[in-house]
């Protein structure tokens, strides 16, 4: 499709367990972000890439959390050890560049019994 | 961290009305966005403003940067029963890198 795809979209684990979030950027764009959105709050921002690199980390709550960009198109983003606490919508987007607008994916819902 | 305050925090209007919604912060912001998030969808962006004073309008929306660069408002037009859904804005910290702050949402319904 046109945009911006994430699988699954819902997610159901058990405390402790690991679990991996896919994103589907947009084609073309060399932008992807990762966000989490608690329920009746905004997207928070969690990592940036830059074609493969990590440009911005600094949203990552702990170093549970990672995420890849290897061949800088498909994101994975990374939970280790999963908590009650890591339940949310993690949302990604893309964007064709540094200052273009940002398209966001449907997200993954995630839960965390 | 950062904050975005946006109020009010929820609305109910009567179709055809007009709205108006804004965003504040303590910090000073060089770039203001609005989305709007329908359920179990990611957020769409409604308008983008990256000037002090700027004001910007998308068909029946219209957002301005305040000023102080510290606000920024969002008015709708001529309600309709589609705009109904969550309006967030989002501020890109002046200096701060590639990650916006996004505020808590306005949740606007619209009845017939």
């Amino acid at each position: 499709g046109a945009g911006v795809s994430q699988t699954p979209s819902n997610k159901v684990t058990e405390k402790g367990k690991y679990v991996e979030l896919r994103c589907d950027p947009i084609s073309g764009h060399t932008a992807l972000y990762w966000y989490r959105q608690s329920l009746g709050q905004g997207p928070e921002f969690l990592i940036y890439f830059q074609g493969t690199g990590a440009a911005d980390d600094s949203g990552l709550p702990n170093d549970r959390f990672f995420a890849v960009r290897p061949e800088g198109s498909v994101s994975t983003l990374k939970i280790q050890r999963t908590e009650r606490g890591d339940s949310a919508v993690y949302l990604c987007a893309s964007s064709s560049g540094y200052t273009d607008t940002q398209y966001f994916g449907p997200g993954t819902r995630l839960t965390v019994l | 961290g950062q904050q975005l305050n946006q109020s009010p925090q929820s609305m109910f209007i009567q179709e055809g009305e007009d709205v108006s919604m804004n965003c504040t912060s303590s910090s000073i912001f060089n770039t203001w966005l609005w989305y709007k998030q329908d359920p179990g969808e990611g957020p769409v962006l409604l308008i983008a403003l990256y000037k002090a004073g700027e004001l910007t309008s998308n068909g029946r929306l219209t957002a301005q940067f305040g000023i102080t660069r510290k606000d920024s408002f969002l008015n709708i037009s001529a309600s309709i029963p589609s705009d109904v859904g969550i309006y967030f804005c989002a501020g890109q910290l002046d200096n701060y890198g590639q990650n916006f702050v996004f505020g808590p949402g306005t949740r606007l319904s619209v009845l017939p």
